[in-house]
């Protein structure tokens, strides 16, 4: 199994309301991502996680709120977003190298993403 | 600084035409390099990557250069066909597990 699952595949939801996106994969991958993309932008990073601990967080406003609970899955909790949040959503996993979670330097490792939420805030 | 130039932002070629993109990048210490192919509303694909100690991989139609000296990396797209209309990202790691994008190239191949 070489797949991404993301659900849903469309979201609409109201500034008002709670939602939240699920990503699952199965190639034993220790690192996942949440990417930001708005229309003729490149993928811009949100969060990674790596063996299931936050390794990075881009500045993302609090009302994102990312969460591993298991080597498979990742969510990302949507609370009181706004219009300019709409945007795809995607997901995206790795397997680090062998130096492990406290790899230094530069990553080598091949991103593979899922098919994306599409996000629209009213 | 944190940079991946891309270059050109579209790109219209006839079909059986080749095609180039070429990104240049700011961080000597990067040193592997994938090229994503993006179809419109959907997941961007790696569709080819090269690593720091060769200066060429190909596959099939589809190759990749790398100067490292120079700082720059390119994307070769040999017999082109319509559904290689799409938009095509490079990228650059810019520290663990961190990615930094191009801005795109939007190809599109024209019958």
């Amino acid at each position: 199994d070489t797949e991404v699952t993301q659900t849903p595949k469309h979201l609409v939801m109201g500034m008002t309301n709670k939602k939240s996106l699920k990503c699952e994969q199965h190639m034993g991958h220790r690192a996942m991502y949440w990417y930001k993309q708005k229309a003729k932008k490149p993928p811009e990073l949100m969060f990674v996680y790596s063996y299931e601990k936050l390794s990075i967080n881009e500045s993302v406003p609090s009302r994102f709120s990312p969460e591993c609970p298991n080597s498979s899955l990742l969510n990302l909790h949507l609370h009181a977003l706004q219009p300019e949040d709409s945007a795809l959503y995607l997901c995206a996993s790795s397997q680090p190298g062998l130096a492990g979670p406290r790899a230094p330097g530069v990553s080598t490792d091949t991103q593979y993403f899922g098919p994306g939420t599409r996000l629209t805030v009213l | 600084g944190e940079n991946v130039e891309q270059h050109p932002s579209t790109l219209s070629v006839q079909e059986g035409d080749s095609a180039v993109i070429k990104c240049t990048y700011s961080d000597s210490a990067s040193n592997y390099f994938p090229w994503y192919k993006q179809e419109l509303g959907k997941r961007p694909q790696l569709i080819i990557d090269i690593r720091s100690n060769v200066g060429e991989k190909k596959d099939q139609r589809i190759a990749v250069t790398l100067n490292k000296t120079a700082k720059h990396f390119s994307l070769h797209i040999t017999e082109t066909q319509p559904e290689d209309s799409a938009v095509y990202f490079c990228a650059a790691p810019r520290r663990t597990y961190k990615y930094i994008f191009g801005t795109g190239t939007r190809l599109k191949v024209l019958a």
